[in-house]
């Protein structure tokens, strides 16, 4: 059974720090890896997907990293801004459905 | 290309009712799949359908079912509600380029 954990759970950073954020996973038989983004009450917004074969991809200030031998994926925003404050979920695709992880509910200071 | 979407957004049953929620997924998406997402529990997985069929089950009672169109629309169905069922129910349309959710439904059960 897939396991899929996020460190921290919780970050408060000020406006214009970089973000780190962790995401493991216990079977490495996967598709891909894809990060999320939800506001609180909506659904979730699609930020970056990671083909198993791939090692990075990048979008504007994100940039998301996969080893898929270890089992980690690392997200990066850079110069975080306060709408970045939100849930972020790493979600790993195999078998036909997504295991995820319970979030980094990030909260950026004006 | 319009996303996907979710009706109703929101519902009020009451304990052993049924409820039927629907999903539109994003055109030329085959794949469409369901979760459950609760403060406790986080996103779990119900069921994932391609070109109608059940490809994957979640862990769910046999009171949760779903189904899966010719156009690749989807429903699901719950019965005998119980208080516990009270969450947001989300629905994603897949394709090699990630999965794509919608607004989800926030059903609560009285």
């Amino acid at each position: 059974k897939q396991e899929v954990t996020q460190i921290p759970a919780a970050l408060s950073v000020p406006e214009g720090e970089n973000l780190v954020l962790n995401c493991s996973f216990t079977d490495s038989a996967i598709y891909n890896l894809q990060w999320f983004r939800q506001d609180p009450g909506k659904g979730l917004t699609s930020l970056l997907l990671i083909q198993s074969s791939q090692r990075e991809q990048t979008s504007g200030r994100l940039n998301a990293s996969l080893d898929k031998s270890s089992g980690r994926s690392t997200l990066y925003i850079a110069a975080s801004q306060p709408g970045d404050s939100a849930t972020y979920l790493c979600a790993v695709n195999g078998d036909y459905k997504l295991s995820f992880g319970a979030g980094t509910t990030v909260t950026v200071r004006a | 290309k319009a996303g996907v979407t979710q009706t109703p957004r929101y519902l009020i049953k009451t304990r052993g009712q049924q409820v039927t929620l629907s999903c539109s997924p994003i055109s030329g998406h085959r794949s469409v799949s369901w979760y459950q997402q609760t403060p406790g529990q986080g996103l779990q997985f119900l069921f994932e359908y391609f070109s109608e069929t059940q490809r994957n089950k979640g862990n769910f009672p046999g009171r949760f079912s779903g189904r899966q169109f010719s156009n690749s629309r989807s429903e699901m169905n719950v019965s005998t509600l119980e208080l516990g069922d009270s969450a947001l129910y989300l629905c994603a349309s897949s394709s090699s380029l990630g999965a794509f959710f919608g607004q989800g439904t926030r059903l609560t059960v009285v």
